[in-house]
């Protein structure tokens, strides 16, 4: 099993400045079966970012994702109010996918 | 619209049973491989099960292998999860997700509560 550690777990931002969200995995992940998720409260999750660093349809431009071998990042480059949330990442690189615990950001 | 919508959830007691379903829409089901992902109660995302677009692969987190079986039925676009000896530790909101390897349309979840 491939563990994806986030960090930090809470993230205290005010609205126009820059996240930087991290998760490191286990063991290396191919860039191609590497994601990030949003949620907000009483929401299913949406798919921001696959293959590390696309962006899924409707995405903004504001974020972005980064990473290779064991450590990747999502990046919201000035934050908005709707983009308080709880971001997971994800891998598919094994047949058991699994996910990050989260990092919630909230508003400072 | 692409669209998944479950059902079927509700509360359980220990060592019951519950199936669940979803129903899909806006796009062709046969063509996808399907998962459920569930979340417990203020926790983090779990992805349960997955089954391949004709049914015949399926795969299994450890935690339910034997109590849980995915099935689908491509003619009625839907999935299903029927769940067996169902424990606390089952608590939770399931959703249903079209899994294109990343799960990028998921329904709005549908919530197991197992409790005496």
């Amino acid at each position: 099993e491939v563990v994806l550690t986030q960090s930090p777990a809470t993230l205290s931002l005010s609205p126009g400045e820059r996240a930087t969200l991290s998760c490191r995995a286990s063991q290396s992940v191919s860039n191609y079966y590497f994601a990030w998720y949003q949620q907000k409260p009483g929401q299913a999750p949406r798919l921001l970012i696959y293959d590390t660093s696309n962006r899924a349809a409707g995405i903004p431009a504001r974020f972005s994702g980064s990473g290779s071998g064991t450590d990747f990042t999502l990046t919201i480059s000035s934050l908005e109010p709707e983009d308080f949330a709880v971001y997971y990442c994800h891998q598919r690189y094994t047949w058991r996918k699994t996910f990050g615990q989260g990092t919630k950001l909230e508003i400072k | 619209e692409v669209q998944l919508v479950e059902s079927g959830g509700g509360l359980v007691q220990p060592g019951g049973s519950l199936r669940l379903s979803c129903a899909a829409s806006g796009f062709t089901f046969s063509d996808y491989w399907m998962s459920w992902v569930r979340q417990a109660p203020g926790r983090g995302l779990e992805w349960v099960a997955n089954i391949k677009q004709d049914g015949r692969d399926k795969q299994y987190v450890d935690s339910v292998k034997g109590r849980f079986t995915v099935s689908r039925d491509n003619a009625k676009n839907s999935l299903y999860l029927e769940m067996n000896s169902l424990g606390a530790e089952d608590t939770a909101v399931y959703y249903c997700a079209r899994d294109s390897g990343d799960f990028d349309t998921w329904g709005q979840g549908t919530l197991v509560t197992v409790s005496s």
